[in-house]
């Protein structure tokens, strides 16, 4: 039982170019979030998703698109990356009411 | 808008010394409010879920507490290993959306 992975751990994009990055959970959980960590801030919310299909914005989603075609896969990706996209990103699942969190993906944007 | 605030920034206290961090909010109708523990390089660890005022739980050398307003975490007799950045965060009710998060307290304990 893994619980929440992400890939890459770890990426370096250019100004310009696009990624995708992928979280999958194996707790059945219907819900399934993105969020972004930066320095002095608190991690705010991206995009979520309540169910297979499904997807919603939270508080900063401008320059994201995200997909849930399967129930324990959730992708997020950045079409035209910006160094403003350069943060940690964290993908969470949870069932009815703890968000578990996966170990997080490092993303910088030159 | 649903707010957090964490205080204080950072603390460092010795080994064995007591002491408490405060999480502050103001949420439209809470749903839960969440406490986790997160280390260099890591996810945060969920660490506990209090839902009304009066509430509290225990786990080990921490223990949290809820009024309708803030949050504590007591830790009792802290050790080198409880070292971390503890995080508070709330969830509307009615929300199946995210958490909202504080900036949360960076705590050092040193032997």
């Amino acid at each position: 039982n893994a619980g929440v992975t992400q890939t890459p751990k770890f990426r370096v994009l250019k100004t310009g170019q696009s990624m995708t990055l992928l979280c999958a959970q194996d707790m059945n959980h219907e819900y399934m979030y993105w969020y972004r960590q930066d320095p002095g801030m608190g991690l705010r919310l991206i995009h979520y998703s309540v169910g297979e299909g499904t997807t919603a914005k939270g508080e900063v989603p401008d320059g994201y698109n995200v997909s849930r075609l399967k129930k324990q896969n959730f992708l997020l990706g950045l079409e035209s990356a910006a160094p403003s996209q350069t943060s940690v990103y964290f993908c969470a699942s949870s069932g009815r009411e703890t968000q578990y969190f996966g170990p997080g993906t490092r993303l910088l944007v030159l | 808008e649903d707010q957090v605030t964490q205080s204080p920034e950072a603390l460092r206290l010795q080994e064995g010394e007591s002491s408490s961090l405060n999480c502050s909010y103001t949420v439209s109708g809470l749903r839960g409010l969440f406490w986790y523990r997160q280390d260099p390089g890591k996810g945060p660890e969920f660490l506990f879920t209090l839902y009304s005022a009066g509430e509290e739980k225990e786990k080990e050398r921490l223990k949290a507490t809820l009024t309708k307003k803030e949050s504590f975490l007591h830790i009792t007799a802290p050790k080198p290993e409880d070292s971390a950045t503890y995080l508070c965060a709330v969830q509307a009710r009615g929300g199946a959306d995210g958490l909202t998060f504080g900036k949360g307290t960076h705590l050092i304990i040193q032997p």
